[in-house]
């Protein structure tokens, strides 16, 4: 079985400047989830799907950050503009989860972006 | 906001035992996983507890009591590999599968 695929893996940006940022999950994953990890930090909740709607999203800063889920699949996660506190490794998780319970959450590579 | 608390850094030797501790807030308690992250990788998955007890994992096993808040990973026969980040999640009742992390544990196993 694939794991969750994410990409690019490398991002170096300019403050101000956008950037995009895509994860293909486990197939057949219904819940995708968009973790920032500092470093030194244990990763943040972002943004968490189920399918293609959104059921979590309290602790992305919408001001500047928009991810999407169109097709149930695969998703893309924007900043735009960036900052440069916006330095970080963004993770995309998967997992079955339909309902209630606890399943596990399976991580991808991780994009690291830097901005100077 | 659910705190979980966790050593921020711990040394171990190669062959030993090592046990990093993590605390959580009881109420709402729905689940603990550890994770096992090296240096600029993406995190893994160790163990899941969810009932009072040790869950063991050829090395390494997980301990939970749910009335006292506390979990702990015990990993024995250390290896140089082992030197990594554990990081403890907790899920909360209501939050849909929403783990909140701690900020990881990052063991160095020596000679």
């Amino acid at each position: 079985e694939a794991g969750v695929a994410q990409s690019p893996r490398y991002k170096i940006i300019e403050k101000r400047q956008s950037v995009a940022f895509w994860c293909n999950p486990i197939s057949g994953h219904a819940t995708l989830y968009w973790y920032q990890q500092i470093l030194g930090q244990g990763p943040k909740l972002l943004i968490q799907f189920q399918n293609n709607g959104v059921v979590d999203d309290s602790q992305l800063p919408k001001d500047r950050f928009s991810a999407e889920r169109l097709k149930g699949v695969d998703s893309t996660l924007k900043i735009q503009p960036a900052k440069l506190e916006d330095s970080a490794v963004y993770l995309c998780a998967s997992t079955r989860f339909l309902g209630q319970g606890t399943d596990t959450q399976y991580f991808g590579p991780g994009t690291r972006l830097t901005v100077l | 906001g659910q705190n979980i608390d966790q050593p921020t850094e711990m040394t171990a030797t190669e062959g030993a035992i090592v046990q990093i501790n993590c605390t959580y807030q009881t109420s709402g308690f729905n689940g603990l996983f550890w994770y096992q992250q090296h240096a600029g990788e993406a995190p893994t998955f160790l163990s899941y507890n969810v009932l009072d007890g040790l869950e063991e994992k050829g090395r390494f096993s997980s301990f939970l009591s749910r009335s006292k808040g506390y979990s702990y990973l015990l990993l024995k026969e250390l290896q140089m590999k082992d030197s990594a980040s554990y990081l403890c999640a907790v899920a909360f009742t209501g939050g849909g599968n929403k783990l909140t992390f701690g900020t990881g544990t990052q063991l160095k196993v020596e000679l």
